[in-house]
């Protein structure tokens, strides 16, 4: 059983250009979480999806940040128009269907460098 | 203001010594906490969750401990290897709430 994939790794934006970042959640997981890590701090809550719903984006910018998870592929991360305060960690995350809450699983992260 | 604080920050210690990494929190109503290994470059891998009732928890070298009636918890490495370099998140969750808090981490390396 594969467990969360993200792609890419690595990915470098100049200020302006869009950047998006790919999730697989494990089989079986229908719960995506995606969270950014700034250096030296802990990771913080962006958004919470399950299939083709947004259930809770509090956590992410209202500008030029959003989250799907279609019924068919990856969630994706989108970020329009990056600047450099955007260069961070972000990891995605995914629970089962029915499962607690808090049995999430982590990806390896993309690292997202603005120039 | 962080609901879960970690200490120290860092920590150097020499191959095959101990060390204990602290953990305090704020977050209620408590349901669980989870300590991660985060190596660098790479996702948070889980190494033990304890819940209200329990107190103690091992993973091979890796023993964490919780009281939830001060919302302390510690994590000890016994008998450190090169590899147990990286970085220690305490994550603690709230009864029925799929967010977690994380602590900012205590990054250790351990030296030969």
């Amino acid at each position: 059983n594969a467990g969360v994939m993200q792609n890419p790794r690595h990915l470098v934006r100049r200020r302006g250009q869009e950047a998006r970042l790919r999730c697989s959640p494990m089989k079986g997981h229908s719960h995506v979480y995606w969270y950014r890590q700034l250096p030296e701090e802990g990771l913080k809550f962006m958004v919470y999806l399950q299939k083709e719903n947004i259930i809770d984006e509090s956590g992410m910018p209202k500008e030029r940040f959003s989250a799907e998870f279609p019924k068919e592929g990856p969630s994706i991360l989108r970020i329009q128009q990056v600047v450099r305060g955007d260069s961070a960690a972000y990891f995605c995350a995914s629970s089962p269907l029915g499962g607690a809450p808090h049995e999430q699983y982590f990806g390896p992260g993309t690292r997202l460098t603005v120039t | 203001k962080n609901q879960v604080e970690q200490s120290p920050q860092s920590l150097i210690i020499l191959e095959g010594k101990n060390c204990t990494l602290q953990c305090n929190y704020t977050v209620s109503p408590f349901s669980n906490l989870r300590w991660y290994k985060q190596d660098t470059g790479r996702g948070p891998v889980s190494l033990t969750i304890m819940t209200f009732s329990e107190n103690t928890k091992s993973n091979g070298r890796y023993t964490a401990t919780l009281d939830a009636d001060t919302k302390q918890s510690s994590l000890h490495i016994t008998a450190s290897q090169l590899s147990d370099s990286a970085s220690y998140i305490c994550v603690v969750s709230a009864f029925g709430d799929y967010k977690l808090s994380f602590g900012a981490g205590t990054t250790v390396t351990v030296r030969a």
